[in-house]
């Protein structure tokens, strides 16, 4: 089946510093991938849609210059936080629509912890 | 807009114990639902789907039935195991193509 790669599973980072987390989708192109952070014991809130080749689209209340996304190919997006602050520190979920059936389907998720 | 509304959890059972998670929706049309299971420390997986109405899902002896009437699509197990400790999170794809995820309901399951 498809999957939907990230990169990397665990960060630790600084207080001010930048860091970056890939999402690559290993065996299927996806024009569209999404960005989700999920909080302790909590759902899943979408962040941003990525589309390949354009701007995010980023949801209500996200600040569009603290989470940079880049989609430069059809099977890569790259989530950055920006200036990271500890209460950044979160699992962040990356997910791609299958072109097919419209499945969705999920990284890993990557752990971020900012000092 | 569409939304997903799930039962409180956590919810814990002992091994061989009958689950049911409920999950409720509201939506425009006729959206395709999911059980999304996310196990500790990991992301989320598809357990199961179903894209109309009367559809069962079944996944690993999960189960849940499309039921338009009561715009529900309950989850349910005869047996668990611990292995089937996790969060579950009922979710539908509606019209406006994007994916709603109810909050999730954490099982545990204890031996």
């Amino acid at each position: 089946g498809a999957v939907v790669s990230q990169h990397p599973s665990w960060v630790i980072c600084k207080s001010g510093t930048s860091v970056k987390i890939e999402c690559r989708s290993l065996d299927f192109q996806a024009t569209t991938m999404f960005w989700y952070r999920q909080f302790p014991k909590q759902s899943l809130m979408l962040m941003a849609t990525s589309n390949e080749g354009s701007k995010a689209t980023y949801e209500q209340g996200v600040e569009k210059d603290k989470f940079l996304i880049n989609h430069a190919s059809l099977t890569l997006s790259t989530l950055t936080v920006t200036s990271a602050h500890p209460e950044d520190s979160s699992f962040y979920i990356c997910s791609a629509r299958g072109a097919n059936t419209g499945e969705l389907f999920f990284g890993e998720g990557s752990r971020l912890t900012v000092l | 807009g569409d939304s997903v509304t799930q039962m409180e959890g956590p919810v814990t059972l002992s091994e061989e114990a009958f689950l049911t998670i409920n999950c409720t929706y509201t939506a425009t049309g006729y959206p395709s639902l999911f059980w999304y299971v996310q196990y500790p420390g990991e992301g989320l997986q598809l357990l199961l789907k179903a894209t109309k109405a009367d559809d069962k899902g079944s996944n690993k002896g999960f189960e849940a039935t499309y039921r338009k009437e009561t715009t529900s699509f309950h989850l349910e197990k005869g047996s668990v195991q611990v292995s089937d400790s996790a969060v579950y999170f009922c979710a539908l794809l509606g019209y406006g193509q994007n994916f709603v995820f109810g909050p999730g309901t954490r099982l545990s399951v204890l031996p």
